[in-house]
């Protein structure tokens, strides 16, 4: 299984944008690359996945490289709601299901 | 927000005791999960089912057991609980199709004396 490494903590001021990278060195060919986002006392939400180049959606993009032994995750314009803990999953797309590895995820702490 | 409830919300036993967390689901999902989660160790996986009296265990099985006769229910069975099982339980759920989306609970909060 494909194991992460993200980053502890990061801290931004509102209106940057944020980019969280994280590094996956053994993605597996079929793996795909999943965020998601964690607020305090709730359950993780999903933000978007991708298996090569760039996906966007209305909350964030998310850059892979050809290689994909990286993702960066990025959010534009952060507000004080963004602060929030940021997970990095990589596993193999309608395989086990119940392999997921969530790791420790990125603690964005945003500021006014 | 996908239909997922969780009971109890919160729960307080001693140890050796045995303790069930329910999950239910009104979205007709095939997959449903248990995690744990505790401080400096993220989001770990205990059992999942893909579907009706199907599952399999995850990254930190042991001391834990599930059973699933309906689609809408997974239960979380702790046989005797011991203070190492002091966690937030979160159940989440997935269609299982082409992506790795899944639906989380609001979480059980459960403490172990």
């Amino acid at each position: 299984l494909a194991k992460t490494t993200q980053p502890i903590s990061m801290d931004s001021y509102e209106g940057q944008e944020v980019n969280i990278t994280c590094s996956h060195n053994n993605i597996a060919t079929n793996d795909y690359i999943t965020w998601y986002q964690q607020f305090p006392s709730q359950g993780p939400r999903f933000i978007i996945q991708g298996y090569k180049t760039k996906v966007t959606n209305e909350v964030a993009s998310l850059f892979i490289p050809a290689d994909r032994k990286s993702s960066t995750l990025s959010l534009p314009r952060v507000s004080l709601s963004d602060t929030a803990v940021y997970y990095c999953l990589v596993g193999e797309d309608g395989g086990s299901q119940g392999n997921l590895i969530f790791g420790k995820g990125t603690k964005l702490s945003v500021k006014p | 927000d996908a239909g997922i409830t969780q009971s109890p919300r919160h729960k307080v036993t001693e140890t050796g005791t045995p303790v069930t967390l329910r999950c239910h689901q009104t979205e007709n999902h095939r997959y449903m999960y248990w995690y744990r989660q505790d401080p400096g160790h993220g989001l770990r996986l205990i059992h999942y089912s893909y579907g009706v009296k199907d599952t399999d265990k995850g990254e930190v099985s042991d001391g834990y057991s599930v059973s699933r006769s309906k689609t809408e229910d997974f239960l979380l069975t702790l046989e005797s609980a011991t203070s190492s099982q002091t966690s937030v339980y979160f159940c989440a759920i997935s269609d299982g199709g082409a992506s790795y989306e899944q639906y989380f609970g609001p979480g059980t909060r459960l403490t172990v004396t």
